[in-house]
């Protein structure tokens, strides 16, 4: 079966501080990768996601980055935390690419999460 | 307009009750539809899972997808206090190429009281 990692579980950080979030997946191969975050009382922001190893896209400018240097681990980064940088973190998975569907499953995965805050 | 309308609640009905959680769309493309359950300090669990219109049961957990008025359902029967919960509904167009990019709702938080 598959699982999915995410850590630490909880951080905290000074602004302007440097960040680095880890998720891996065990189970599966090839996976579409994601990141998001939510915020308190609000609905889950898609930050970036990935359909290979290098390949990265990100839905909101901010300065966050996401790099996928292995097929199962997707990180996301930040060399200066801002104070709305506070949040839960959250990545997901969806299953491969499969035969007659263009790109990936539909419904996606979800790790434990990170909750960051930034003092 | 959101994309995607639910209900914040906080939703409270007492143990047993049938529960029935909604959400509004507007985007006529989208037809795959999920509901995810989000307990406090956690992350989502995928609950249910369906294509287009008609319903899906999965023990006390009914979806139902109307989708010549861009709404969806899901119901919960015989609620029980471990349902308390938010409830998240996704959405998506059929894909065609790139990563699959959900639509959530913001998510309804529900309580089931003794």
């Amino acid at each position: 079966s598959q699982t999915i990692h995410q850590w630490p579980a909880t951080l905290v950080q000074p602004v302007g501080s440097p960040l680095s979030l880890e998720c891996t997946v065990e189970g599966t191969s090839n996976p579409n990768l994601y990141w998001y975050r939510q915020a308190a009382g609000r609905g889950l922001q898609l930050l970036f996601y990935s359909v290979g190893i290098g390949q990265i896209s990100s839905e909101v400018p901010q300065n966050l980055s996401a790099s996928r240097p292995q097929d199962r681990q997707f990180i996301l980064s930040s060399k200066k935390l801002l104070l709305s940088d506070s949040g839960f973190y959250l990545c997901a998975w969806s299953g491969p690419p499969r035969a007659g569907v263009v790109s990936g499953s539909y419904e996606q995965y979800f790790g434990p999460g990170t909750r960051l805050t930034v003092t | 307009q959101k994309e995607v309308e639910q209900d914040p609640g906080p939703l409270s009905v007492p143990e047993g009750a049938i529960v029935s959680l909604n959400c509004t769309y507007s985007n006529s493309a989208f037809q795959y539809f999920m509901w995810y359950r989000q307990y406090s300090r956690k992350g989502p669990e995928l609950l249910m899972y369906t294509y287009s219109s008609g319903n899906k049961e999965d023990g006390r957990f009914t979806a139902q997808v109307d989708k010549s008025s861009k709404y969806i359902s899901l119901f919960i029967r015989d609620s029980q206090p471990s349902d308390s919960a938010t409830y998240l509904c996704a959405m998506s167009p059929i894909l065609t190429g790139g990563g699959n990019k959900l639509t959530f709702g913001t998510g309804t938080q529900l309580k089931v009281e003794l």
